[in-house]
């Protein structure tokens, strides 16, 4: 089955400053990647998502990028605020899996003042 | 749009007690819901999987007889926890699947605590 697998655990960064979480997957078969933002006892909030079909997907301050052949996919998040601060979780998703998704480890960020 | 509910948002009950978990789609028609489970500052992990009007499938290492599923209708999947211990207090997290088929929408979560 997919094994999702996100560096760092820990992120603390300026704010302003730029910050990168990054993930790998095992399923050539997976074509979906959806990341999620998590605040404390709440629900994960989708933020951005990105199919095997294109590379970079942008929304304002963050973007997403994927790798097919390295199997890499990374979150960027730039000019950073402190409502930044939160669990980030990059999941993995296929269709030949019944669209279930697999998480990674999760990201802790915070944005120091 | 794909507002996901969950009921109760918090419960406690007595070692030995089973509890129900409700989840709703409340403005679509969610064919698949999954079912969560999340330990204090861990990740999600997945319980199963269920379908309107099938049985649900469950991943590996979770008791089907533990952890009842019932999908109902479009709009409603239920977890039972079967006769709940301490080590089955967690925060459980429901989601279905929009009207892409694709993206996950999430409840609020259960926080469960057995006595």
């Amino acid at each position: 089955g997919e094994n999702v697998e996100q560096h760092p655990s820990t992120l603390s960064v300026q704010e302003g400053d730029s910050a990168v979480i990054k993930c790998t997957y095992s399923d050539s078969a997976s074509n979906y990647f959806p990341w999620y933002k998590q605040e404390l006892g709440k629900r994960p909030q989708l933020i951005i998502d990105i199919r095997s079909n294109v590379g970079e997907k942008k929304d304002q301050r963050i973007a997403v990028t994927l790798n097919k052949t390295a199997k890499h996919f990374s979150l960027h998040i730039t000019e950073t605020q402190p409502e930044d601060s939160a669990v980030y979780f990059c999941a993995a998703s296929s269709y030949s899996s019944a669209s279930k998704i697999i998480f990674g480890s999760g990201t802790r960020l915070s944005i120091r003042p | 749009g794909a507002v996901v509910s969950q009921h109760p948002s918090r419960v406690i009950c007595k070692s030995g007690t089973s509890v129900k978990i409700e989840c709703r789609s409340l403005d679509f028609q969610a064919t698949t819901m999954f079912w969560y489970r999340q330990f204090p500052k861990k990740s999600l992990m997945l319980m199963a999987t269920s379908n309107e009007g099938s049985k649900a499938t469950y991943e590996q290492g979770v008791e089907k007889d533990k952890f009842l599923i019932n999908h109902a209708s479009l709009t409603l999947s239920t977890l039972t926890v079967t006769s709940a211990h301490p080590e089955d207090s967690s925060f459980y997290i429901c989601s279905a699947t929009g009207p892409s088929g694709e993206t996950q929408y999430f409840g609020p979560g259960t926080r469960l605590l057995v006595l």
